[in-house]
């Protein structure tokens, strides 16, 4: 099973409307944290959001947010008001204790979704 | 504020020849690693570090080298480049191996093997 799956390789989404990217995960470890990344054009790797397993609160940072449902294994994340800035590939990644079955270092990325904001 | 610094941005190759991809980042972290970005692939972890003189191998190891002889520096080297090897590389730190922060990444090298 993938560890992290991202069921939407792309989308078109008109600039101002909320968009949410999707993202399932698969562990056993009880301590583990998501990242949600943006990769524009250009090529560079952008943090976005972070939420850790035991965060009670669903994290947000400006206008992202992370809809965080443990027992769905969900961590979908959340853009109000979406710009043409936004347009970008976006990656969530999943962070376990190394050697507890994701990534040799722990970190494990999905396949990423290709969001194009329309104006 | 330099973060992450990956030298070259691009750089092509012809099969069979070496290079050395250059990655240094001034956060004083103890995590380096190595990725590579294909389309559809996601990034997929090649070597990674965990402190000077500390290397192991991520899960497409095979065609590269590393080491990491202080805990700024973590080049990677192709030993004799293979068109399979043309992709995006991307080094990225961390605090430590263990650490909830987010990884910071450079810029990426983009490399074409012909």
């Amino acid at each position: 099973a993938q560890k992290i799956t991202q069921t939407q390789p792309g989308m078109f989404v008109q600039e101002k409307e909320a968009v949410t990217l999707d993202c399932t995960y698969d562990t056993s470890d009880p301590s583990y944290g998501l990242f949600w990344y943006k990769q524009p054009s250009s090529g560079e790797m952008i943090f976005l959001i972070y939420q850790g397993s035991y965060d009670q609160q669903n994290a947000t940072e400006g206008r992202y947010s992370l809809n965080f449902q443990k027992a769905r294994k969900s961590a979908n994340l959340v853009i109000s008001a979406s710009q043409l800035g936004d347009s970008a590939m976006y990656f969530c990644a999943m962070r376990e204790t190394p050697g507890s079955g994701g990534g040799a270092d722990g970190l494990t990325f999905g396949k990423g979704t290709h969001l194009i904001i329309q104006p | 504020n330099a973060g992450v610094t990956q030298t070259p941005k691009f750089q092509v190759l012809k099969t069979g020849q070496s290079m050395t991809l250059q990655c240094a980042q001034d956060m004083n972290h103890e995590y380096m690693s190595w990725y590579r970005q294909d389309p559809g692939m996601g990034l997929r972890l090649i070597h990674y570090s965990v402190g000077a003189g500390i290397t192991d191998q991520g899960e497409v190891p095979n065609g590269y080298n590393v080491s990491r002889s202080t805990t700024e520096d973590f080049p990677l080297r192709l030993l004799s480049a293979a068109p399979s090897q043309t992709s995006v590389y991307f080094c990225a730190s961390r605090t430590d191996l263990y650490s909830n922060q987010p990884q910071h990444f450079g810029d990426g090298t983009r490399l074409s093997i012909l």
